[in-house]
């Protein structure tokens, strides 16, 4: 099972260049999140979606977008990157129910870099 | 504002000497306090669920426990491969789905 997947895995951007992280979930689940994670700072809340057609800001929504068209797929974009985006970011999805609640299946995580 | 905040921050042990990760949180309604564990380079993996006070769950050497303001993840006999780094979250509002993160606590295990 191929569980989430995250493209691109690693990104080099110059500043105020733009581009998206694909996510995409093979478990049907409706819940999905975009994190950010830097050193020492934990996991961040950066956008995430309660089913398709519907997103909601976390705690470090600026500067990043987000759309789920589809169940299955995630997309965080960077319009116009900053060096402050330099991070490791993981998706991450959950289900409404049938299961541990809280219990979230992440991806391998990619890891951006902005000159 | 709902804050997690996680302690300490560092944990070095030798194999087989047991100690305790804190997390202890502020939160409107909580809905669930969740322990991951992190291995360098890897998204991270879920653990235990706790939803009340008092509860407890366990795993392997692991044992996770709730009181109104913290919880607790004892580390029993800890062995080399428990080392990672061990995150906790909260959730606030059932249909929320918002999960909030700590900082996390990373644990070196030496044999």
């Amino acid at each position: 099972n191929a569980g989430v997947t995250q493209t691109p895995k690693f990104r080099v951007l110059k500043t105020g260049q733009s581009m998206t992280l694909l996510c995409a979930q093979d478990m049907n689940h409706e819940y999905m999140y975009w994190y950010r994670q830097d050193p020492g700072m934990g996991l961040r809340l950066i956008h995430y979606s309660v089913g398709e057609g519907t997103t909601a800001k976390g705690e470090v929504p600026d500067g990043y977008n987000v759309s789920r068209l589809k169940k299955q797929n995630f997309l965080l974009g960077l319009e116009s990157a900053a060096p402050s985006q330099t991070s490791v970011y993981f998706c991450a999805s959950g289900r409404l129910a049938g299961g541990p609640a809280g219990e979230l299946f992440f991806g391998e995580g990619s890891r951006l870099t902005v000159l | 504002e709902d804050q997690v905040t996680q302690s300490p921050e560092a944990l070095r042990l030798q194999e087989g000497e047991s100690s305790s990760l804190n997390c202890s949180y502020t939160v409107s309604g909580l809905r669930g306090l969740f322990w991951y564990r992190q291995d360098p380079g890897k998204g991270p993996e879920f653990l235990f669920t706790l939803y009340s006070a008092g509860e407890e769950k366990e795993k392997e050497r692991l044992k996770a426990t709730l009181t109104k303001k913290e919880s607790f993840l004892h580390i029993t006999a800890p062995k080399p491969e428990d080392s990672a780094t061990y995150l906790c979250a909260v959730r606030a509002g059932v249909l929320s789905g918002k999960l909030i993160f700590g900082q996390g606590t990373t644990l070196q295990v030496k044999p």
